[in-house]
């Protein structure tokens, strides 16, 4: 069965400095795979996804993401945090169920606090 | 565009009672998905709805379930109402041919079970 492991739970940056927020998969065939943000009271947004391809994608809000398969991770970065990136991050994997729909199985997420 | 609408946002029910958490999905969206999102436990996929049947299901008992609606509108009931099952209900829709796992969230129903 797939899984998500976000091993930070917390985790807390000043404006303007990078951000590297860690996912590692467990999946036995070609992942799909996510990152979402929630906002406070808010669902959850698409920030980006890698299916195949290029291993770097880039997202919405200035976020990239890089897929390493050897260390089965997809880690999501940023160059310069804003303090509007203060969030709930979660790293998924999608999974094809029987009949063709989508299932997500998502990481125990990230919450990231930007200090002014 | 509208987006995935759910109602109601916020709700409080006692133990034994039973809720019908309902989701409107972005117009052309064929698919509805449910998760339920409990502190502690992360987000957990609930049940997938397709062209009016009910496909999949995740690892949650009977008493939750729901039904979607020619006009693609989904509801989710839970019957006799337990203190875990306090948590937020996100509802998230997609396209038929859609990105493989991109679903489109609402902002949920926040249930209180006391």
């Amino acid at each position: 069965a797939q899984s998500v492991t976000q091993p930070d739970i917390h985790i807390t940056v000043s404006e303007g400095a990078s951000l590297e927020l860690r996912c590692n998969y467990s999946y036995g065939a070609t992942p799909y795979l996510f990152w979402y943000v929630q906002s406070p009271g808010q669902g959850l947004q698409l920030l980006l996804k890698y299916f195949s391809g290029d291993t770097l994608v880039q997202g919405i809000k200035g976020f990239e993401a890089e897929f390493k398969r050897s260390q089965s991770s997809f880690n999501l970065r940023k160059p310069s945090v804003h303090w509007s990136d203060a969030a709930e991050y979660f790293c998924a994997v999608g999974s094809i169920l029987t009949g063709g729909g989508n299932k997500l199985t998502f990481g125990t997420g990230t919450q990231l606090k930007v200090e002014l | 565009e509208a987006g995935v609408t759910q109602s109601p946002t916020h709700l409080i029910k006692t133990r034994g009672q039973q809720v019908t958490l309902r989701c409107s999905p972005i117009s052309g969206h064929t698919s509805v998905y449910w998760y339920q999102q409990a502190l502690g436990l992360g987000l957990q996929f609930l049940l997938w709805y397709d062209e009016g049947e009910e496909r999949n299901r995740g690892n949650f008992p009977p008493r939750f379930s729901g039904r979607q609606f020619p006009n693609y509108s989904s509801e989710l009931n839970v019957n006799a109402l337990e203190l875990e099952d306090s948590a937020l209900y996100l509802c998230a829709s997609q396209s038929f041919g859609g990105s493989a796992g991109e679903l489109f969230f609402g902002e949920g129903s926040r249930l209180t079970v006391l």
